[in-house]
């Protein structure tokens, strides 16, 4: 079947430091995946896709690479600010059924000045 | 950008009455709307697909008679929770896809209900 599974939170940083937010999949085929950014009291919206392996997406400083070989998609950032702050959804999309998601449980970013 | 909104953003009501949950395209037209559910720490799980002007499709393990989705118009689906139980407290997350597109990024997610049954 298709799961998410990425690492739980909360992940608490300093302004300027860099993050990873680890995320591994299991899917039949070969997903689309995505990382999706909640911001408190708004919806989820999309930060970036990876629609195949070895594709890298990347959107407001943050970057994921596709790697099939060990099904993961980490979410990475060099330096994250204070407006980082937010719940970060990893997820995918099967592949008979691209408006099917499956979520990951979501992981807190808290950056403290 | 495209927005979507949830009404309301949280309820409490008491075991036994139903509450329905507004899920509106504020700026675009939503052929399709979906509906999920999200516990604790867990991750988002899809409930339902919702249709304009047809019956929802439900995932399975979802009971169609205890969660009602209606698409009445192209801006506008409802659910509602009915005879809801303490076991229905959740969060309840929204989105619309825009109107012709398949695309899964033009999906748009509302900021969520939160309900409680006592």
């Amino acid at each position: 079947g298709n799961s998410v599974t990425q690492m739980e939170g909360p992940v608490t940083l300093s302004e300027e430091a860099f993050l990873t937010i680890n995320c591994t999949y299991t899917a039949t085929g070969y997903p689309s995946l995505f990382w999706y950014v909640q911001y408190p009291g708004e919806g989820l919206q999309l930060l970036l896709k990876a629609t195949k392996a070895d594709d890298k997406g990347s959107n407001k400083g943050f970057e994921a690479t596709y790697r099939k070989e060990t099904t993961s998609f980490h979410l990475e950032k060099g330096s994250v600010q204070v407006s980082d702050s937010a719940v970060y959804f990893c997820a995918l999309s099967a592949l008979y059924n691209f408006n099917k998601f499956y979520f990951g449980s979501g992981t807190k970013l808290n950056v403290k000045p | 950008g495209a927005v979507v909104s949830q009404h309301p953003s949280w309820v409490i009501c008491k075991s036994g009455t139903s509450v329905k949950i507004e899920c509106r395209s504020l700026d675009f037209q939503a052929t399709t709307m979906f509906w999920y559910r999200q516990f604790p720490k867990q991750s988002l799980m899809l409930m339902a697909t919702s249709n304009e002007g047809s019956k929802a499709t439900y995932e399975q393990g979802v009971e169609k008679d205890k969660f009602l989705i209606n698409h009445a118009s192209l801006t506008l689906s409802t659910l509602t929770v009915t005879s809801a139980h303490p076991e229905d407290s959740s969060f309840y997350i929204c989105s619309a896809l825009e109107g012709g597109s398949s695309a899964l990024e033009t999906q748009y997610f509302g900021p969520g209900t939160r309900l409680l049954v006592l």
